[in-house]
């Protein structure tokens, strides 16, 4: 099975910053990854799919990039809202498969 | 506008079957391409992909949980059931359904929308 690392698991971060989540696959995986945001008591929100595309509503500040192993979420400026915790997921051959997560603090 | 809630007990012994409920609306089961799947996170940890049926009735396993899944439809109802044999307290978790999405691509590979979450405790 592909494994999904992200890195790091916690960032601390202000608010106007620009960050970068990173989620790495064991090994070369197609386009098809998602990223989400999830805050406390909350259902994971999606904010990225097909590794760029963004999701209906979701702030343009927010990116998604990446091939073959190494993908990533940035946030441009960084603004009270998005601080959260964000997974990122890939799907292969009817499975699915999520990162274990990072902490955005401030 | 769809929505998605999940309902079942928030108790359940060790050894019991769970069965949850996921009922939804703004978009109906019985329309190709349309695909819900059930999502689990214990408290602190991360997410966990559990199980996935389609409009076709196809149905789709967590490798690692497979044997103790079931998943079905009722499409007149807008409902998907999951069933989980043989709890043990580390099932306990909040589960979430969402809805698959493609975005046209014909690979349903992301969750667009979500339920809640309801969460499920596994004790004696």
């Amino acid at each position: 099975d592909i494994q999904m690392t992200q890195s790091p698991s916690t960032l601390s971060a202000s608010v106007g910053d620009r960050v970068t989540i990173t989620c790495r696959a064991s090994q070369s995986i197609t386009g098809w990854l998602a990223w989400y945001q999830q805050k406390p008591g909350k259902a994971p929100k999606l904010l990225i799919y097909q590794a760029y595309r963004l999701a209906s509503g979701v702030p343009s500040r927010f990116s998604g990039s990446g091939s073959g192993t190494g993908f990533t979420l940035t946030i441009s400026s960084l603004q009270p809202a998005d601080f959260a915790t964000y997974y990122c997921q890939h799907y292969d051959s009817y499975s699915y498969t999520f990162g274990q997560g990072t902490n955005l603090e401030i | 506008q769809v929505t998605l809630r999940e309902s079942g007990p928030a108790l359940v012994r060790p050894t019991q079957t769970l069965t949850l409920t996921c009922t939804f609306q703004g978009f109906s089961l019985s329309t190709t391409t349309m695909c819900v799947s059930w999502i689990r996170q214990p408290p602190g940890k991360a997410l966990e992909w559990l199980a996935r049926i389609d409009w076709d009735d196809n149905k789709y396993y967590s490798t690692s949980l497979e044997t103790r899944l079931t998943i079905s439809k009722d499409a007149s109802k807008n409902q998907v059931v999951l069933t989980m044999t043989n709890m043990d307290p580390v099932d306990t978790a909040t589960y979430y359904c969402a809805r698959i999405g493609s975005g046209g691509s014909g690979y349903y590979s992301f969750f667009d929308y979500w339920g809640q979450g309801t969460l499920v405790t596994v004790s004696s």
